[in-house]
């Protein structure tokens, strides 16, 4: 039963489209993020949600919109795609805001050609 | 700014030694540290923390170390096996904020 799932696994798409990656936990977590890994292994913070509540938005393009309907869910919504969108996409949860562990999902691999 | 650093990218040891990987900070107010192992087409997996409050925490063949005064902790593996191959992150946080990340350590266990 998994913890932190998010769908697609993998998606291929093309510049200019529009795609939302969707993710849910089941661990009954208050808050969940979107943390985007580069080419260079970064893993960088995009977002993060406390009980349906954005909490922070980092420096992220305004094509990137998060929605989170319920406190089990965060999906994230990327607009006119860009080759520099290309990354792996984790979402997380923790109990708490920045406390206890943070636990990823498998991660979503996009490719804008 | 990266809070949290990891400067070297690989590491090499034979089955059975010791593998020391190494993750320093900037920011006095981190009070959480933790370290994740992940492979390839996975998610990061918790591996093992340790609070501001402690300087070593220890689970089975890891533990990690914790110098406040230096900003620096040591994640060790003893022996180090094979399947422990794999990118190791340092995660580091305070409650309320986020979770910062290194840019991870690469081991490679040689049989």
């Amino acid at each position: 039963d998994t913890a932190v799932s998010q769908t697609p696994k993998y998606l291929v798409t093309q510049m200019g489209n529009d795609k939302s990656i969707k993710c849910e936990q089941n661990l009954g977590h208050d808050t969940m993020y979107w943390y985007k890994q580069d080419s260079k292994k970064f893993l960088k913070i995009m977002f993060s949600y406390n009980n349906k509540e954005l909490i922070i938005n980092e420096t992220v393009p305004n094509r990137f919109s998060p929605k989170s309907p319920d406190k089990a869910h965060l999906n994230l919504h990327i607009n006119s795609l860009e080759l520099g969108d290309s990354a792996v996409y984790f979402c997380a949860s923790s109990r708490l805001q920045g406390a206890g562990e943070l636990f990823f999902g498998e991660g979503s691999r996009l490719t804008v050609l | 700014d990266q809070q949290v650093k990891q400067n070297s990218p690989s590491l090499s040891v034979q089955e059975g030694r010791i593998s020391i990987l190494n993750c320093d900070y900037t920011n006095s107010m981190f009070d959480y540290f933790l370290w994740y192992k992940k492979y390839p087409a996975e998610g990061p997996t918790f591996l093992i923390s340790i609070s501001s409050i402690k300087d070593k925490n220890e689970d089975g063949r890891f533990t990690v170390f914790l110098n406040k005064s230096a900003k620096h902790l040591s994640l060790h593996i003893v022996p180090s096996q094979p399947g422990d191959s794999a990118v190791y992150f340092c995660a580091a946080s305070y409650t309320g904020n986020q979770f910062y990340f290194g840019t991870g350590t690469s081991l490679t266990v040689i049989p």
